[in-house]
């Protein structure tokens, strides 16, 4: 069964920047595409990027391109994702995403909060 | 872009009734998409896939059709923990693309 762990809540000031961590454990991380997907308070879901940990590539959502960054560490098992630029509308929550087919696995989490 | 759309909003029902959910792409996206439900303060869960297929899981109860641009999510009987959010999403095809999701429909108790 695969766990995704992610790091905790963060909050910033417009214009600075935020990286987020998501730990994988319990199946095999190499070649299975991992997403990030953000859920702004009381709004749908948006998909934000993914990144293929075999080889880094990365795919990013028009909206994002340019402030986004997807990063792997194959030796932690960890999927980082570096948004930069913030502005209030990028408070959301911020899941990590394992896709074996579609979105199979799901991290709990993460708020990011951005305010003056 | 291909755009997915949700309908209906909300969808007022009681235990026990039957639920239809629609969604509707902009254009053909075969079978490429998959079901998912949300409850308040939990992630969203994988539901149905590939249009029609149960992902693990997911109670026979629910059940998921059509193809090309038109999609339904039926609940045969509602149960009350049926009772959330639900999304469509679009897969396409790879080398990495877009995994659009549709705006989302409220299913409350009525």
């Amino acid at each position: 069964q695969v766990h995704l762990v992610q790091s905790g809540a963060e909050v910033k000031e417009p214009g600075a920047s935020v990286k987020l961590s998501c730990k994988a454990s319990g199946s095999t991380f190499i070649s299975r595409y991992m997403h990030w997907v953000r859920q702004a308070p009381r709004q749908g879901l948006e998909w934000m990027g993914t990144i293929n940990p075999t080889g880094g590539t990365t795919a990013y959502a028009q909206k994002f391109q340019g402030r986004v960054t997807m990063t792997w560490d194959t030796s932690t098992s960890t999927v980082y994702m570096d948004l930069s630029s913030l502005r209030s509308e990028d408070t959301a929550v911020y899941y990590c995403v394992m896709a074996i087919g579609y979105f199979d696995y799901w991290g709990q989490g993460t708020l990011v909060t951005v305010s003056s | 872009e291909i755009v997915l759309t949700q309908s209906p909003a909300t969808l007022s029902l009681s235990p026990g009734e039957r639920a239809t959910l629609s969604c509707r792409a902009s254009q053909s996206i075969e079978s490429n998409l998959a079901w998912y439900q949300q409850k308040p303060g939990q992630a969203p869960r994988l539901l149905i896939y590939d249009a029609s297929n149960w992902a693990s899981g997911t109670p026979a109860r629910f059940s998921g059709s059509g193809s090309g641009t038109d999609f339904t999510l039926t609940i045969s009987s509602l149960e009350p923990e049926d009772f959330a959010v639900y999304y469509c999403q679009l897969r396409s095809n790879w080398p990495p693309g877009r995994y659009t999701f549709g705006q989302g429909t409220k299913l409350e108790i009525k």
